[in-house]
């Protein structure tokens, strides 16, 4: 079945620095999404993209939907201690067919 | 406010007890879905329900059954089958439709604790 390879798994940074996270597939998806899951909660919608190479942003959180269909970046400027959270990103191959979800990226930021 | 709730957000069950936790959407969506998290990890998907009185097996169904009586409402069951239950479980819902954007979106989860 399809899968999506998230990375980093885990990133440990200074307040104020900018992150960067991914994820790839080994098949195409159109659409992307990406959700914020802080400790004890559950996941958060963050950004949701619908066509190959749009760009969206969110605040101080950017996402690309990769020009070939299998990969999406999350990027995060300025990061603040309140960015704490697991990020997933998911893939969906058209509406109406199931998500597929990354492994996480676990984000630990230092004040 | 539309929402989708998890009840409870604790629950301590006896090994060999089955225990049966809540989910209820307001948000008129189609589909239902019930995950596990294990710590650190990702979400694994145990059961899933398109449209009420129907559902399928996710990738980790064993041990646990689910229902879909009414289109708001799909509760899981943990039952004395499943060899390790203690986990993170989440519910999400979305629609359901080939021309619509179909997101999840999640309720805030029940941790379940086998004591």
């Amino acid at each position: 079945g399809q899968q999506l390879n998230q990375s980093p798994q885990s990133m440990f940074i200074q307040e104020g620095e900018d992150v960067s996270m991914n994820c790839t597939s080994s098949s195409i998806f159109n659409t992307w999404l990406w959700y914020k899951q802080e400790p004890g909660e559950g996941p958060v919608l963050l950004i949701a993209l619908y066509k190959a190479g749009e760009l969206t942003s969110n605040g101080r959180l950017t996402a690309q939907f990769g020009i070939t269909r299998k990969d999406s970046f999350l990027n995060i400027s300025a990061s603040i201690p309140s960015d704490v959270g697991i990020y997933f990103c998911a893939g969906q191959l058209n509406a109406g067919n199931m998500l597929t979800f990354g492994g996480g990226t676990r984000l630990m930021v230092k004040p | 406010d539309g929402g989708i709730t998890q009840s409870p957000k604790y629950l301590f069950r006896k090994e060999g007890q089955n225990v049966t936790l809540s989910c209820e959407q307001n948000l008129n969506h189609d589909a239902m879905y019930w995950y596990r998290q294990d710590p650190g990890q990702g979400l694994r998907l145990i059961y899933y329900s398109q449209i009420v009185n129907d559902f399928q097996k996710g990738d980790i169904a064993e041990g646990y059954s689910v229902s879909r009586e009414k289109k708001e409402s799909f509760p899981l069951t943990v039952t004395s089958a499943q060899k390790n239950p203690t986990a993170f479980y989440l519910c999400a819902s979305s629609t359901w439709a080939r021309t619509q954007n179909t997101e999840a979106f999640f309720g805030q989860g029940t941790r379940l604790t086998v004591v």
